[in-house]
């Protein structure tokens, strides 16, 4: 069974602080990753894809480890309005079915 | 575009009852797949759609149909009711899962439902 994991949380940031938080994958091979974010009551949204090279898209920053199986989100300078769920999402091939969802990351930034 | 759109917004059901959850989309595409989403679980794969007339099970199929006429639509069918049925329930939408950028998941604003 291919697995995501992440820790649930919730992380407590203040206002401005950096937030990283890690994603593990059972199967090596996944072929693409993607974080998604989920606010409260709502439906998840595509944040960013992870390349190999690892990515940046403004305050965030993706990376991808494949030694190691995992990937990661980094928050600079958070937001009030980052205050969400971060779903870790990974594919693994052959359609609709190779897509699997972590359980999401629990993140509230207070002021 | 409106983008993925589903009805209801929220539903009670009792046991035994059947219901269809409505699930359309206006950006053409091939791809289109029902998840349930659990407190603690992350999102399963109920049914998904390669193309109109294609159809096929996923993770937690059981207690569900589908069917894909049009490209557009992609109802979700409760045959009977069960309390374990209890889910938000997400539709959603891809391009096609043929190459990486084209994954990108379009989802539904949810349905809420509850079986009591």
């Amino acid at each position: 069974r291919k697995e995501v994991e992440q820790d649930p949380g919730p992380f407590n940031v203040p206002e401005g602080a950096t937030v990283a938080f890690n994603c593990t994958y059972s199967n090596s091979a996944s072929q693409s990753f993607f974080w998604y974010r989920q606010d409260c009551r709502k439906e998840p949204k595509l944040l960013m894809s992870v390349y190999s090279s690892g990515n940046e898209d403004g305050r965030f920053t993706a990376q991808l480890n494949r030694a190691s199986q995992y990937i990661s989100l980094l928050i600079r300078d958070s937001k009030l309005s980052d205050s969400a769920t971060y779903l870790c999402v990974v594919y693994s091939g052959g359609g609709a079915d190779g897509l699997t969802f972590g359980k999401g990351t629990h993140l509230i930034i207070q002021p | 575009n409106a983008g993925v759109t589903q009805t209801p917004k929220f539903q009670v059901l009792k046991t035994g009852q059947s219901m269809t959850l409505q699930c359309a989309q206006d950006m053409n595409h091939e791809y289109m797949s029902w998840y349930r989403q659990d407190p603690g679980m992350g999102l399963r794969l109920i049914h998904y759609s390669v193309g109109a007339g294609i159809t096929d099970q996923g993770e937690v199929p059981n207690g569900y149909n589908v069917s894909r006429s049009t490209t557009e639509d992609f109802p979700l069918r409760l045959l009977s009711a069960a309390p374990s049925q209890t889910s938000v329930y997400f539709c959603a939408s891809s391009y096609s899962m043929a190459s990486g950028l084209s994954y990108e998941q379009y989802f539904g604003p949810g349905t809420r439902l509850t079986v009591t």
